[in-house]
């Protein structure tokens, strides 16, 4: 069957470290990948788009990778804050896939303790 | 100032009674979506639209309805078949490879 999971519902850490978010698929082929924010009773907004043919990419203290024969993408926060405490989702949009459908994983939830 | 409108923020329903929900977007997007969110869960696409005057069904389109006769507008309505419905629903735009989303309402059936 095919599954997108984000292996954990939460993660806490102490500011100022590096916080890593895992998620995983299966059965997909992927064309990319997303990584959304939600803040509490608010929509996503969207952060990173990272493509199959793509390793890394950056912006700001973001930074994901994307491991195609691993099924895997890691999304990283750098010298994190308070502020970035959140509910993180994966997104995978597969080949094939109507325009613009993307297929979300259940989210982990950063917690940043000052 | 573009983005994606949702109404109402919150929503009282009684068992039976069919409601809809609002999404009004000025992006010029032709695509547009429908989520359900429950608590712990991620988000299940109930319905989406590429185009004006055409919609497909998602993952757990039973017991909702939609339309989309105009490019703006995409509502979406809970019928009294939908038999779990309160939820956060969350209506999207597609601009390219990414989504942008409103800001929600939350359904609550009483």
């Amino acid at each position: 069957s095919q599954k997108i999971e984000q292996n954990s519902e939460a993660l806490n850490i102490q500011e100022g470290k590096t916080a890593t978010l895992t998620c995983n698929y299966t059965n997909y082929s992927p064309a990319y990948l997303q990584w959304y924010r939600q803040d509490p009773g608010r929509g996503p907004v969207f952060l990173l788009l990272i493509r199959e043919n793509e390793k890394e990419k950056r912006k700001e203290r973001l930074k994901v990778t994307f491991d195609t024969t691993l099924k895997q993408s890691l999304f990283h926060i750098t010298a994190s804050q308070p502020a970035d405490s959140a509910t993180y989702l994966c997104a995978l949009r597969t080949r094939g896939g109507s325009q613009g459908n993307l297929i979300f994983g259940k989210g982990t939830k950063l917690s940043v303790k000052p | 100032d573009g983005g994606i409108t949702q109404s109402p923020k919150y929503l009282f329903r009684k068992e039976g009674q069919n409601v809809t929900l609002s999404c009004e977007q000025n992006l010029n997007h032709d695509a547009m979506y429908w989520y359900r969110q429950d608590p712990g869960q991620g988000l299940r696409l109930i319905y989406y639209s590429q185009i004006v005057n055409d919609f497909q069904k998602g993952d757990i389109a039973e017991g909702y309805s939609v339309s989309r006769e105009k490019k703006e507008s995409f509502p979406l309505t809970v019928t009294s078949a939908q038999k779990n419905p309160t939820a956060f629903y969350l209506c999207a735009t597609a601009g390219g490879d990414t989504q942008y989303f409103g800001p929600g309402t939350r359904l609550t059936v009483l």
